[in-house]
């Protein structure tokens, strides 16, 4: 069965610090990955995915299936990057998620 | 962008009674909806897929005659939550995956149930 672990489940770090959020998954097929990201009393929304390789406010995120993980970075932190972050694998074809437990980042001045 | 909607935002009840919750899509059609389930500082769990003009599938462990679900429409899918208890006190969000973009899944709001 299919699996995402995120070990933080809180991670804070200084302003214009690095971030790195870790995700591992557990998937015996060919993984899609993604990162969705909760601000304060707002809704779940989609950060990004692995497969468009691109960059959104800052974040970047590489599949890597040696270590089955999908790491998501930020080289410095803003105050406004502060909420809840979600991995999550995507499997069937059929747009089936399965969320990993989530990392609260905070951000401090 | 596409958004999706959840009516009511947060219910109480009393044990006994029944629960329904609404997901909309509001600008876009939707073939199919999940509902999850989350519980206090926890990640969400997909309770069921909820697939227009056909039966929903429930993932391992969550009763269908408990939880309820009709998608009798590209942009409505209701969850029933009957005869509810305690323990179904939780936080329930839908999410709908665009027909037309269908690698896109937006989410709703959340409905926060609370039974007494």
């Amino acid at each position: 069965a299919q699996r995402v672990t995120q070990p933080e489940k809180l991670l804070s770090v200084f302003k214009g610090a690095p971030v790195e959020l870790k995700c591992n998954y557990s998937y015996s097929g060919s993984p899609e990955l993604f990162w969705y990201v909760q601000y304060s009393r707002q809704r779940l929304q989609l950060l990004l995915r692995h497969i468009s390789r691109e960059s959104i406010k800052g974040f970047t995120a590489d599949l890597n299936k040696g270590e089955t993980s999908f790491h998501l970075k930020k080289p410095f932190a803003q105050e406004e990057d502060s909420a809840m972050y979600y991995c999550a694998l995507r499997t069937g074809g059929g747009n089936k998620l399965t969320f990993g437990t989530g990392t609260q980042l905070k951000v401090e001045l | 962008g596409a958004v999706v909607s959840q009516h009511p935002s947060w219910v109480i009840c009393k044990s006994g009674t029944s629960v329904k919750i609404e997901c909309r899509s509001l600008d876009f059609q939707a073939t199919t909806m999940f509902w999850y389930r989350q519980f206090p500082k926890q990640s969400l769990m997909l309770m069921a897929t909820s697939n227009e003009g056909s039966k929903a599938t429930y993932e391992q462990g969550v009763e269908k005659d408990k939880f309820l679900i009709n998608h009798a429409s590209l942009t409505l899918s209701t969850l029933t939550v009957t005869s509810a208890h305690p323990e179904d006190s939780s936080f329930y969000i839908c999410s709908a995956r665009d027909r037309v973009l269908t690698d896109t899944q937006y989410f709703g709001p959340g409905t926060r149930l609370t039974v007494l």
